[in-house]
Protein backbone atom coordinates (compact mmCIF):
# COMPACT_ATOMS: atom_id res chain seq x y z
CA UNK A 1 0.00 0.00 0.00
CA UNK A 2 1.49 3.52 -1.52
CA UNK A 3 1.57 6.44 1.14
CA UNK A 4 2.44 9.88 1.09
CA UNK A 5 2.57 11.33 4.32
CA UNK A 6 2.22 15.48 5.14
CA UNK A 7 1.86 17.72 7.92
CA UNK A 8 -1.61 18.61 7.49
CA UNK A 9 -0.65 22.07 9.46
CA UNK A 10 -2.19 24.88 9.37
CA UNK A 11 1.23 26.69 8.35
CA UNK A 12 1.14 29.86 8.82
CA UNK A 13 4.04 32.26 7.07
CA UNK A 14 3.95 36.09 6.83
CA UNK A 15 3.84 37.78 3.51
CA UNK A 16 7.29 37.82 1.47
CA UNK A 17 8.74 34.99 3.52
CA UNK A 18 9.54 32.01 2.23
CA UNK A 19 6.79 28.92 2.99
CA UNK A 20 8.18 25.28 2.97
CA UNK A 21 6.02 22.38 2.46
CA UNK A 22 7.45 18.60 2.98
CA UNK A 23 6.54 15.41 2.47
CA UNK A 24 7.22 11.92 2.18
CA UNK A 25 6.43 8.58 0.53
CA UNK A 26 6.67 5.18 1.51
CA UNK A 27 7.00 3.53 -2.54
CA UNK A 28 10.78 3.13 -3.13
CA UNK A 29 9.32 2.52 -6.70
CA UNK A 30 7.73 5.95 -7.06
CA UNK A 31 8.96 7.82 -10.57
CA UNK A 32 7.13 11.05 -10.66
CA UNK A 33 6.22 13.52 -7.83
CA UNK A 34 3.76 16.40 -8.46
CA UNK A 35 2.78 19.29 -6.24
CA UNK A 36 -1.02 20.30 -6.81
CA UNK A 37 -3.03 23.60 -5.05
CA UNK A 38 -6.26 23.12 -3.84
CA UNK A 39 -8.53 25.84 -3.42
CA UNK A 40 -11.24 25.33 -0.93
CA UNK A 41 -14.39 24.27 -2.87
CA UNK A 42 -12.16 23.67 -5.88
CA UNK A 43 -10.36 20.98 -7.62
CA UNK A 44 -6.62 20.57 -7.94
CA UNK A 45 -4.67 22.70 -9.67
CA UNK A 46 -0.77 22.14 -10.86
CA UNK A 47 1.73 23.66 -9.61
CA UNK A 48 5.17 21.89 -10.40
CA UNK A 49 6.34 18.02 -11.01
CA UNK A 50 9.68 16.92 -10.81
CA UNK A 51 11.46 13.07 -11.86
CA UNK A 52 14.78 13.38 -10.66
CA UNK A 53 16.77 14.01 -8.27
CA UNK A 54 17.56 17.83 -6.98
CA UNK A 55 16.01 20.96 -7.08
CA UNK A 56 13.59 22.42 -10.39
CA UNK A 57 12.77 25.85 -10.42
CA UNK A 58 9.64 27.37 -11.93
CA UNK A 59 9.21 31.22 -10.60
CA UNK A 60 8.57 31.35 -7.12
CA UNK A 61 7.97 27.70 -6.88
CA UNK A 62 11.15 25.14 -6.40
CA UNK A 63 9.97 21.68 -5.96
CA UNK A 64 13.20 19.37 -4.39
CA UNK A 65 13.44 15.70 -4.46
CA UNK A 66 15.69 13.52 -2.47
CA UNK A 67 14.99 9.83 -3.74
CA UNK A 68 17.27 8.09 -1.12
CA UNK A 69 15.27 9.61 1.50
CA UNK A 70 11.78 9.04 -0.29
CA UNK A 71 11.08 13.00 0.29
CA UNK A 72 10.09 15.78 -1.60
CA UNK A 73 9.89 19.37 -0.75
CA UNK A 74 8.02 22.54 -2.36
CA UNK A 75 9.25 26.16 -1.30
CA UNK A 76 7.32 29.32 -2.28
CA UNK A 77 9.22 32.26 -2.50
CA UNK A 78 8.04 35.56 -1.83
CA UNK A 79 4.89 34.04 -0.18
CA UNK A 80 1.55 36.20 -1.13
CA UNK A 81 -2.27 35.73 0.30
CA UNK A 82 -3.32 34.01 -3.03
CA UNK A 83 -1.17 31.61 -2.36
CA UNK A 84 -3.14 30.24 1.04
CA UNK A 85 -4.52 26.98 -0.28
CA UNK A 86 -3.98 23.17 0.90
CA UNK A 87 -0.42 21.94 -1.29
CA UNK A 88 -1.57 18.38 -2.28
CA UNK A 89 1.56 15.91 -2.81
CA UNK A 90 1.09 13.29 -5.06
CA UNK A 91 3.28 10.37 -6.48
CA UNK A 92 2.99 7.88 -8.96
CA UNK A 93 5.25 4.63 -10.47
CA UNK A 94 4.63 5.59 -13.75
CA UNK A 95 6.18 1.84 -14.70
CA UNK A 96 5.53 2.41 -18.71
CA UNK A 97 1.82 2.51 -18.28
CA UNK A 98 -0.96 4.84 -16.90
CA UNK A 99 -1.41 5.06 -13.54
CA UNK A 100 -3.30 7.28 -11.05
CA UNK A 101 -2.05 9.01 -8.88
CA UNK A 102 -1.72 8.60 -4.58
CA UNK A 103 -2.14 11.54 -2.62
CA UNK A 104 -1.07 13.03 0.67
CA UNK A 105 -3.74 14.49 2.47
CA UNK A 106 -2.31 18.08 1.90
CA UNK A 107 -1.08 20.79 4.14
CA UNK A 108 -3.17 23.90 4.71
CA UNK A 109 -1.01 27.13 3.90
CA UNK A 110 -2.31 30.49 5.35
CA UNK A 111 -0.18 33.53 4.21
CA UNK A 112 -0.29 36.03 6.75
CA UNK A 113 -0.72 39.62 5.34
CA UNK B 1 -3.74 23.84 -23.16
CA UNK B 2 -4.52 20.84 -21.58
CA UNK B 3 -8.13 22.07 -20.26
CA UNK B 4 -10.30 19.33 -18.84
CA UNK B 5 -13.39 19.67 -18.78
CA UNK B 6 -16.66 18.52 -16.40
CA UNK B 7 -19.94 18.28 -16.21
CA UNK B 8 -22.17 18.86 -14.55
CA UNK B 9 -20.47 20.77 -11.44
CA UNK B 10 -23.23 20.31 -9.20
CA UNK B 11 -25.99 17.58 -9.08
CA UNK B 12 -28.46 17.34 -5.88
CA UNK B 13 -30.80 14.06 -6.26
CA UNK B 14 -33.09 11.84 -4.44
CA UNK B 15 -31.61 8.28 -3.10
CA UNK B 16 -32.09 5.51 -5.59
CA UNK B 17 -31.44 8.10 -8.93
CA UNK B 18 -28.57 7.34 -11.24
CA UNK B 19 -26.03 10.05 -12.09
CA UNK B 20 -23.95 10.38 -14.82
CA UNK B 21 -20.71 12.99 -14.68
CA UNK B 22 -18.92 13.56 -18.14
CA UNK B 23 -15.18 14.39 -18.58
CA UNK B 24 -13.93 15.79 -21.63
CA UNK B 25 -9.95 16.60 -22.64
CA UNK B 26 -11.10 19.74 -25.28
CA UNK B 27 -8.12 20.27 -26.72
CA UNK B 28 -5.72 17.08 -26.47
CA UNK B 29 -6.85 13.39 -26.95
CA UNK B 30 -6.41 11.08 -23.57
CA UNK B 31 -6.15 7.60 -24.06
CA UNK B 32 -6.74 7.43 -19.84
CA UNK B 33 -8.51 8.84 -17.66
CA UNK B 34 -8.80 8.75 -13.92
CA UNK B 35 -11.85 9.25 -11.67
CA UNK B 36 -11.11 10.49 -7.93
CA UNK B 37 -13.48 11.21 -5.26
CA UNK B 38 -12.83 13.36 -2.23
CA UNK B 39 -14.74 13.44 1.01
CA UNK B 40 -14.89 16.46 3.42
CA UNK B 41 -11.62 17.38 4.98
CA UNK B 42 -10.05 13.89 3.05
CA UNK B 43 -7.43 14.14 0.46
CA UNK B 44 -8.00 12.91 -3.13
CA UNK B 45 -8.68 8.96 -3.29
CA UNK B 46 -8.24 7.24 -6.96
CA UNK B 47 -11.71 5.56 -7.84
CA UNK B 48 -11.19 3.80 -11.07
CA UNK B 49 -8.69 4.59 -14.31
CA UNK B 50 -10.75 4.42 -17.50
CA UNK B 51 -9.16 3.23 -20.75
CA UNK B 52 -10.83 4.19 -24.15
CA UNK B 53 -11.89 0.81 -25.97
CA UNK B 54 -11.44 -0.96 -23.32
CA UNK B 55 -13.02 -1.91 -19.69
CA UNK B 56 -12.06 0.42 -16.84
CA UNK B 57 -9.53 -1.06 -14.01
CA UNK B 58 -11.34 -0.24 -10.91
CA UNK B 59 -9.22 0.41 -7.14
CA UNK B 60 -9.84 -1.74 -4.55
CA UNK B 61 -12.84 -1.32 -2.69
CA UNK B 62 -14.42 0.42 -5.41
CA UNK B 63 -18.06 -1.61 -6.66
CA UNK B 64 -17.43 -1.78 -10.60
CA UNK B 65 -21.50 -2.44 -10.36
CA UNK B 66 -22.38 0.67 -9.22
CA UNK B 67 -19.99 3.12 -10.54
CA UNK B 68 -19.78 2.62 -14.07
CA UNK B 69 -17.28 3.86 -16.16
CA UNK B 70 -17.41 4.62 -20.31
CA UNK B 71 -14.49 5.43 -22.02
CA UNK B 72 -16.30 6.23 -25.67
CA UNK B 73 -13.76 8.42 -27.33
CA UNK B 74 -10.13 9.91 -26.96
CA UNK B 75 -12.00 12.78 -25.65
CA UNK B 76 -14.26 11.81 -23.57
CA UNK B 77 -15.31 9.69 -20.18
CA UNK B 78 -18.19 8.90 -18.52
CA UNK B 79 -18.80 8.23 -14.13
CA UNK B 80 -22.39 7.29 -13.99
CA UNK B 81 -22.95 6.66 -9.94
CA UNK B 82 -25.91 3.86 -10.34
CA UNK B 83 -28.70 4.03 -7.33
CA UNK B 84 -27.04 6.78 -5.76
CA UNK B 85 -27.22 6.58 -1.85
CA UNK B 86 -26.48 9.06 0.87
CA UNK B 87 -22.79 7.62 1.54
CA UNK B 88 -22.08 8.62 -2.32
CA UNK B 89 -22.04 12.07 -1.06
CA UNK B 90 -18.56 13.62 -2.56
CA UNK B 91 -16.81 15.55 -4.59
CA UNK B 92 -15.82 13.50 -7.80
CA UNK B 93 -13.19 14.73 -10.54
CA UNK B 94 -12.12 13.45 -13.24
CA UNK B 95 -8.46 13.94 -14.93
CA UNK B 96 -6.32 13.30 -17.78
CA UNK B 97 -3.14 12.91 -19.07
CA UNK B 98 -1.60 14.77 -22.43
CA UNK B 99 0.74 12.07 -22.88
CA UNK B 100 2.50 9.13 -21.48
CA UNK B 101 4.50 10.44 -18.28
CA UNK B 102 2.96 13.77 -18.45
CA UNK B 103 1.60 15.46 -15.44
CA UNK B 104 -2.43 14.84 -14.86
CA UNK B 105 -4.66 17.78 -15.24
CA UNK B 106 -7.77 17.73 -13.56
CA UNK B 107 -11.71 18.92 -14.24
CA UNK B 108 -13.38 21.50 -11.94
CA UNK B 109 -15.07 18.06 -10.19
CA UNK B 110 -18.97 17.32 -9.52
CA UNK B 111 -20.35 17.96 -6.31
CA UNK B 112 -22.99 15.28 -5.31
CA UNK B 113 -25.61 15.63 -2.55
CA UNK B 114 -27.70 12.00 -2.78
CA UNK B 115 -31.08 13.71 0.02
Amino acid sequence: QKEVEQNSGPLSVPEGAIASLNCTYSDRGSQSFFWYRQYSGKSPELIMFIYSNGDKEDGRFTAQLNKASQYVSLLIRDSQPSDSATYLCAVNDYGGGADGLTFGKGTHLIIQP
Amino acid sequence: GAVVSQHPSWVICKSGTSVKIECRSLDFQATTMFWYRQFPKQSLMLMATSNEGSKATYEQGVEKDKFLINHASLTLSTLTVTSAHPEDSSFYICSAQTGPNQPQHFGDGTRLSIL
